[in-house]
């Protein structure tokens, strides 16, 4: 069973649109994040959330929306999309902030 | 707010132990210190943690001395499947805005 899931893997749009990517874990997790890495390998923390607590990365745009129907699930909105959004997105879930974290296994998106 | 720095890569032959150096100089009190391995096309995957001093599990070691400034993750006789990036991450409980992935360390193994 995958512990971490992410849809889609790979994700090609336009400038100027809107996309969603989603994320489900089945471990349990109370909380939840939102990573970027981008062609440098760079990994850089968007968002987390634990316990209905949103705490957003402050040099993410806000163009940038994560939303959790329930515990189990955190979905990455993007609107306007803009070619410097081109990265791998990856989610990851744990216990608590210093604890383990888990990743899916990465959405690339391309902007054309 | 603790930033980390890891050197860009690193070459290493199989069989020989592998030690990647983390550097955290504003590390808070409450800061732990996570390795994390990435293999390409795959999301990173935890390696081991630690507070202070030496932790060691079933795969690596993690050296952190005394001020806490540095971290070093030891891999004990490498091989070639250890090719990976390795990146060190320092952060509290706070959330978002207290987690810092380092730059990563490429790991090459050579036969």
């Amino acid at each position: 069973d995958t512990a971490v899931s992410q849809t889609p893997k790979y994700l090609v749009t336009q400038m100027g649109n809107d996309k969603s990517i989603k994320c489900e874990q089945n471990l349990g997790h109370d909380t939840m994040y939102w990573y970027k890495q981008d062609s440098k390998k760079f990994l850089k923390i968007m968002f987390s959330y634990n316990n209905k607590e949103l705490i957003i990365n402050e040099t993410v745009p806000n163009r940038f929306s994560p939303k959790s129907p329930d515990k189990a699930h955190l979905n990455l909105h993007i609107n306007s999309l803009e070619l410097g959004d081109s990265a791998v997105y990856f989610c990851a879930s744990s216990w608590g902030y210093t604890d383990t974290q888990y990743f899916g296994p990465g959405t690339r998106l391309t902007v054309l | 707010l603790a930033k980390t720095t890891q050197p860009i890569s690193m070459d290493s032959y199989e069989g020989q132990e592998v030690n990647i150096t983390c550097s955290h100089n504003n590390i808070a009190t409450n800061d732990y210190i996570t390795w994390y391995q990435q293999f390409p096309s795959q999301g990173p995957r935890f390696i081991i943690q630690g507070y202070k001093t030496k932790v060691t599990n079933e795969v690596a070691s993690l050296f952190i001395p005394a001020d806490r400034k540095s971290s070093t993750l030891s891999l004990p006789r490498v091989s070639l499947s250890d090719t990976a990036v390795y990146y060190c991450l320092v952060g509290d409980q706070t959330g978002a805005n207290n987690l810092f992935f380092g730059t990563g360390t490429r790991l090459t193994v050579i036969p």
